[in-house]
């Protein structure tokens, strides 16, 4: 159980463009999800955390009109990446949580290429 | 805002021998948890401590959580090449949305 799938799982895309990645719960209903940005070898940084039906939070530096986030159910989250350019590029993951447990299931990631 | 500092950031051991890797909060935390990253793969929990002192075993691996719930540690027994990953300590200072702030992982490689 507590199965979360990311689609895609890679993309590359032309600076400029819009990209938009999903997380899902599979097989239960996510009340918080979390979207995380990786570089290489080095540790998650929590870009926002959304709520099903409410604007997510964004944490300090990350730029909300860039990185616009939906969690227009209990299953689902989206990372739209606005006017993406090179320095965009990343591996972008998203968790989620149910209620009152306070483990985090991670997505598989999405590596993200932007030429 | 909350810091979360992990050592080492890097361990390579011989097969057999242990592994321990260390955790520090600039604030209290209201829990801690564990997550393990395989190479090429996404973060998996592991475990959450709790309770000030709190000590949690699984298998060969022991989780401590220290009395000021400030830092943490996660010790391995007789590695195996099984345990390669990187291991990542988060921490969560209490809040309505369970943020977690996560340190820079320890990457431990074992050598067969």
């Amino acid at each position: 159980g507590a199965v979360v799938s990311q689609h895609p799982s890679w993309v590359i895309c032309k600076s400029g463009t819009s990209v938009k990645i999903e997380c899902r719960s599979l097989d239960f209903q996510a009340t918080t999800m979390f979207w995380y940005r990786q570089f290489p070898k080095q540790s998650l940084m929590l870009m926002a955390t959304s709520n099903e039906g409410s604007k997510a939070t964004y944490e300090q530096g990350v730029e909300k009109d860039k990185f616009l986030i939906n969690h227009a159910s209990l299953t689902l989250s989206t990372l739209t990446v606005t006017s993406a350019h090179p320095e965009d590029s990343s591996f972008y993951i998203c968790s989620a949580k149910t209620g009152a447990y306070y483990e985090q299931y991670f997505g598989p990631g999405t590596r993200l290429t932007v030429t | 805002g909350q810091q979360v500092m992990q050592i080492p950031q890097y361990q390579h051991v011989q097969e057999g021998e242990d592994f321990t890797t260390y955790c520090n909060s600039s604030t209290t935390l209201s829990n801690i948890q564990w997550y393990k990253q395989r190479p090429g793969g996404h973060p998996v929990f592991l475990i959450q401590l709790v309770k000030s002192g709190e000590v949690k075993k699984q298998k060969r691996l022991t989780f401590q959580f220290g009395e000021a719930k400030k830092n943490s540690s996660l010790h391995i027994t007789a590695t195996q090449t099984t345990d390669v990953g990187t291991y990542f300590c988060a921490g969560d200072s209490g809040g309505s949305n369970y943020k977690l702030t996560f340190g820079k992982g320890t990457l431990l490689t074992v050598n067969p």
